[in-house]
């Protein structure tokens, strides 16, 4: 079957850090640009970061400088590394198949900061 | 970063109607158009990809339309199943954006 499984989530205090972890069955992970969107509790999404299939990364400004992302592709799997965690930072994170759309998501893992 | 607006934000709909959102880009993006479905603790789901091609498995009645600046998603007959929140995004430049979103519920 083809899915993305997210895990990592939890509470963290601000300040802290998470890292997330994503992994991919019934496809060729490597050949797929990847990505983590996030949505707070009831608003829209939120594009988070990306990497290409020659590992290429890109961020918004609201992350860059605190997050990272990376993918292992022995092991088809993606990753969000979360420093200097904020309260605005609380969100269901997805990670999401694409280059031009995001045709194939995972079902999400919470990240709560709070103290 | 190019915004992204939708209308309306929310709206009431009967099964057997046909509905209508529209999205708006802050500058040209060509035909780098997509639209999601996102039903309540569910994934959003691709619908539509380069303004007006359907995603495999999404049923017909479901269509998009538009160019440039202006977007817009038809259900030409919406079902009890369409009930859900809308939203665009663009591709056409880093950073990926996103719609607000526009919520369809029962009427």
């Amino acid at each position: 079957e083809v899915q993305l499984v997210e895990s990592g989530g939890g509470l963290v205090q601000p300040g802290g850090s998470l890292r997330l972890s994503c992994a991919a069955s019934g496809f060729t992970f490597s050949s797929y640009d990847m990505h983590w969107v996030r949505q707070a509790t009831g608003k829209g999404l939120e594009w988070v970061s990306a990497i290409g299939t020659a590992g290429d990364t890109y961020y918004p400004g609201s992350v860059k400088g605190r997050f990272t992302i990376s993918r292992e592709n022995a092991k088809n799997s993606l990753y969000l590394q979360m420093n200097s965690l904020r309260a605005g930072d609380t969100a269901v994170y997805y990670c999401a198949r694409g280059v031009r759309y995001f045709d194939l998501w995972g079902r999400g893992t919470l990240v709560t900061v709070s103290s | 970063d190019i915004q992204m607006t939708q209308s309306p934000s929310s709206l009431s709909a009967s099964v057997g109607d046909r509905v209508t959102i529209t999205c708006r880009a802050s500058q040209s993006i060509s035909s780098y158009l997509n639209w999601y479905q996102q039903k309540p603790g569910k994934a959003p789901k691709l619908l539509i990809y380069a303004a007006s091609s359907l995603q495999s498995g999404v049923p017909s009645r479901f269509s998009g339309s538009g160019s440039g600046t202006d977007f817009t998603l038809t259900i030409s007959s919406l079902q009890p199943e369409d009930f859900a929140t809308y939203y665009c995004q663009q591709s056409y430049s880093t950073p990926p954006t996103f719609g607000p979103g526009t919520k369809v519920d029962i009427k």
